[in-house]
């Protein structure tokens, strides 16, 4: 089992450009997050899927949006990026919502110039 | 907005001693988790304690939580180099709400 993979590792953007970061699990779970982690700052909820079919705007959802494209995939999309953006991207999945331990891929480093 | 905060912010010990971070929240929980992730990986699950414990314990690892001072206290013993990592508490307030992390306590264990 790969657990919970991501694509890509890294990423450089110019101010304004767009991308979208994939996510997938193999642990047939219900619920998927994208977390954003800052220097200093703990790991912040940008968006998250309950369960297939519904998503939901965590703390920082402002210039993100997401597809629940199937139960194993989770797709994070940026339409136009800023250097605030800047930031290591974790994708987590966890059986149930929220009291359930997640799992976490191994993050996408972005850096927006 | 950090729902736990973790003290210390950095703790350096040598291998073989016991390491103590403490998690302080502000309101009531529904459980309690701690993750450890190592320099420049994913987060990785390490115990959940729910409202009701009050103590768990897996291999050198023990959580204890007291919900009347709103705090929880991880324990590593007998640490090891490898257990050089940051250790973020989690907590969610009921099965319905976003687990929220707080900043972390960064752990090095000199050999």
């Amino acid at each position: 089992n790969a657990g919970v993979t991501q694509t890509p590792k890294f990423q450089v953007l110019k101010t304004g450009q767009s991308m979208t970061l994939q996510c997938a699990q193999d642990m047939n779970h219900n619920s998927m997050y994208w977390y954003r982690q800052d220097p200093g700052m703990g790991l912040r909820l940008i968006y998250y899927s309950a369960s297939e079919g519904t998503t939901d705007k965590g703390e920082v959802p402002n210039g993100y949006n997401v597809s629940r494209l199937n139960k194993r995939e989770f797709s994070l999309r940026l339409e136009s990026a800023a250097p605030s953006q800047t930031s290591v991207y974790f994708c987590a999945s966890s059986s149930g919502p929220f009291s359930y331990e997640q799992y976490f891929g191994p993050g996408t480093r972005l850096t927006v110039t | 907005s950090q729902q736990g905060e973790e003290d210390p912010q950095a703790l350096s010990i040598q291998e073989g001693e016991n390491a103590t971070m403490n998690c302080s929240y502000k309101t009531s929980i529904n459980n309690l988790q701690w993750y450890r992730q190592n320099s420049g990986r994913g987060l990785v699950h390490l115990i959940l304690i729910r409202s009701n414990e009050r103590e768990k314990h897996s291999g050198r690892l023990r959580v204890t939580l007291d919900t009347s001072k709103k705090s929880s206290s991880l324990l590593i013993t007998a640490s090891r180099a490898a257990d050089t990592a940051s250790y973020f508490c989690a907590t969610d307030r009921s099965g319905n709400t976003p687990l929220v992390f707080g900043k972390g306590t960064r752990l090095s264990v000199i050999a």
